[in-house]
């Protein structure tokens, strides 16, 4: 089985400039959720996809935006980078959306904007 | 607002020490709790969870919670840490629309053998 995998590691990006993370759910699973880990900070909840819809959203602006496709893999982008951007980008996938599912986690992607 | 407290940032334990890591949550009503380990250089994994039923929960690699309602906590235990142990705790709890896990900021446990 395989498990969840994000693309790429790192980057680097220049302040202004448009990023898209890439992540390949768990085998069997149809739920991606995404999540911001600043340094220090625990991971922070950006949005989740269900069945290529939008199906969840914390506290971040419209420039964070995400995809997901037929097979379930699915995209964050961000637009107009700024500095607080840096961080490490989680994905996370599960079964199905419903609260009893576990959320399995990817390696990350660390962001660096400067 | 849902949050998580972890009120130990960084802890330094001997090798066979006892170990409790607290956890507080906000919320009052039916909660779905996690603690979650991120091991240096490895991504985040699930170490246990409380959905309902017994309040003593029991995980992997000998770590236990215990849920207790009245004080809001869901603290991470083990007896008899190891060296390789050393690692970052998380504690989350699911949000009321159950889409999302909101996470404490973390603690860092460091064992010395």
């Amino acid at each position: 089985e395989t498990g969840v995998t994000q693309s790429p590691t790192h980057l680097i990006k220049t302040r202004g400039q448009q990023v898209t993370l890439r992540c390949s759910s768990q085998s069997g699973h149809n739920t991606v959720s995404w999540y911001q880990q600043a340094l220090g900070q625990g991971p922070q909840f950006i949005f989740q996809y269900y069945r290529e819809e939008e199906n969840g959203r914390g506290n971040f602006p419209p420039r964070f935006s995400g995809l997901q496709f037929p097979n379930y893999s699915s995209e964050l982008n961000v637009n107009a980078l700024e500095l607080d951007d840096s961080a490490l980008y989680l994905c996370a996938s599960s079964y199905d959306a419903g609260g009893t599912y576990e959320q399995y986690f990817g390696p990350g992607t660390r962001l660096t904007v400067t | 607002a849902q949050s998580v407290s972890q009120h130990n940032h960084h802890v330094i334990l001997s090798e066979a020490a006892s170990l409790e890591l607290g956890c507080n949550y906000s919320y009052g009503g039916t909660v779905n709790l996690f603690w979650y380990v991120q091991y240096p250089g490895q991504h985040l994994q699930l170490l246990l969870k409380y959905f309902s039923g017994d309040p003593l929960v029991k995980g992997i690699k000998g770590f236990e919670a215990e849920f207790i309602k009245s004080k809001f906590s869901f603290n991470l235990r083990k007896p008899s840490v190891q060296w390789s142990d050393t690692a970052e705790y998380f504690c989350a709890v699911r949000n009321q629309a159950g889409t999302a896990l909101i996470f404490g900021k973390g603690t860092t446990l460091s064992v010395s053998s």
